[in-house]
C-alpha cells in the first residue's frame, strides 16, 4: 500500500462548480498534512495546511478525517485558474536524522475547469 | 526576494558525463532537500541536508550525490552511474527549528539525455 493515495483523476468540472478531492495515508503517526498545487511544468506551490479543525481559505476547504486517515480538499465556485494538479502531503512524524520535516508526497489529482 | 533559486532550468548530459545542479536559498533555512519527479508520479527524494556539512540519503540516492558546504548552497551531481536521469530535479527547504513545517521549492531543473 502506498504511503499517501491520491486518485489520478482528471477531474473534469465546469466553471463555478465545486468539487472535491481526497487523499488517503497509511502512517497512523502521521503529524502534518498539507496541499500542494503544481501546475504543468512547474514547481509545487503550498497551498494550505490542513488543521485537525478543518481550515478554509477563500474558496478552499481542508478537513482532516484522523480516523480514516484522510484528508480533502474542497472548491468552491471553481475557476479556469484553480486548473493543475493537487498534491496531497503528509508528515509521517517521528525522529528524522534528527529533523521533523520529513514529507511524503502522493502522486496528485489533477483538476480541469472548463468554461 | 527570498526564496530558492536552482539553475540552469534546462540541462543536457551526454552518456558518461556528471553533471551539477545547483541550487541556492536565502531563506535562512537550515533544511535542504532534492527530490526528482517523473511524469505522473509522486516526488521522491533523492537526498537531504538538516545542517551544514551533513547529509543523508533519501529513497533513490543510487547514482547521485550532493554537498553541503555553506547553509545557503545544495548543489546535486548527477553521475554517469544514474543510467535513466530524464526527470524533472527539484530543490526545497524548510526551517529545521520548527516542527511540521511545509517544504518551499525551486522553480526545478529539466535534465535530458542527449
Amino acid at each position: 500500500r502506498k504511503e499517501v493515495e491520491q486518485d489520478p483523476g482528471p477531474f473534469n468540472v465546469p466553471e463555478g462548480a465545486t468539487v472535491a478531492f481526497n487523499c488517503t495515508y497509511s502512517n497512523s503517526a502521521s503529524q502534518s498534512f498539507f496541499w500542494y498545487r503544481q501546475d504543468c511544468r512547474k514547481e509545487p506551490k503550498l497551498l494550505m495546511s490542513v488543521y485537525s479543525s478543518g481550515n478554509e481559505d477563500g474558496r478552499f476547504t481542508a478537513q482532516l478525517n484522523r480516523a480514516s486517515q484522510y484528508i480533502s480538499l474542497l472548491i468552491r465556485d471553481s475557476k479556469l485558474s484553480d486548473s493543475a494538479t493537487y498534491l496531497c502531503v503528509v508528515n509521517p512524524g517521528g525522529a528524522f536524522s534528527g529533523g521533523y520535516n520529513k514529507l511524503i508526497f502522493g502522486a496528485g489529482t489533477r483538476l480541469a475547469v472548463h468554461p | 526576494d527570498g526564496g530558492i533559486t536552482q539553475s540552469p532550468k534546462y540541462l543536457f548530459r551526454k552518456e558518461g558525463q556528471n553533471v551539477t545542479l545547483s541550487c541556492e536559498q536565502n531563506l535562512n533555512h537550515d533544511a535542504m532537500y532534492w527530490y526528482r519527479q517523473d511524469p505522473g508520479q509522486g516526488l521522491r527524494l533523492i537526498y537531504y541536508s538538516q545542517i551544514v556539512n551533513d547529509f543523508q540519503k533519501g529513497d533513490i540516492a543510487e547514482g547521485y550525490s550532493v554537498s553541503r558546504e555553506k547553509k545557503e548552497s545544495f548543489p546535486l551531481t548527477v553521475t554517469s552511474a544514474q543510467k535513466n536521469p530524464t526527470a524533472f530535479y527539484l530543490c526545497a527547504s524548510s526551517d529545521r527549528q520548527v516542527r511540521n513545517q511545509p517544504q518551499h521549492f525551486g522553480d526545478g531543473t529539466r535534465l535530458s539525455i542527449l
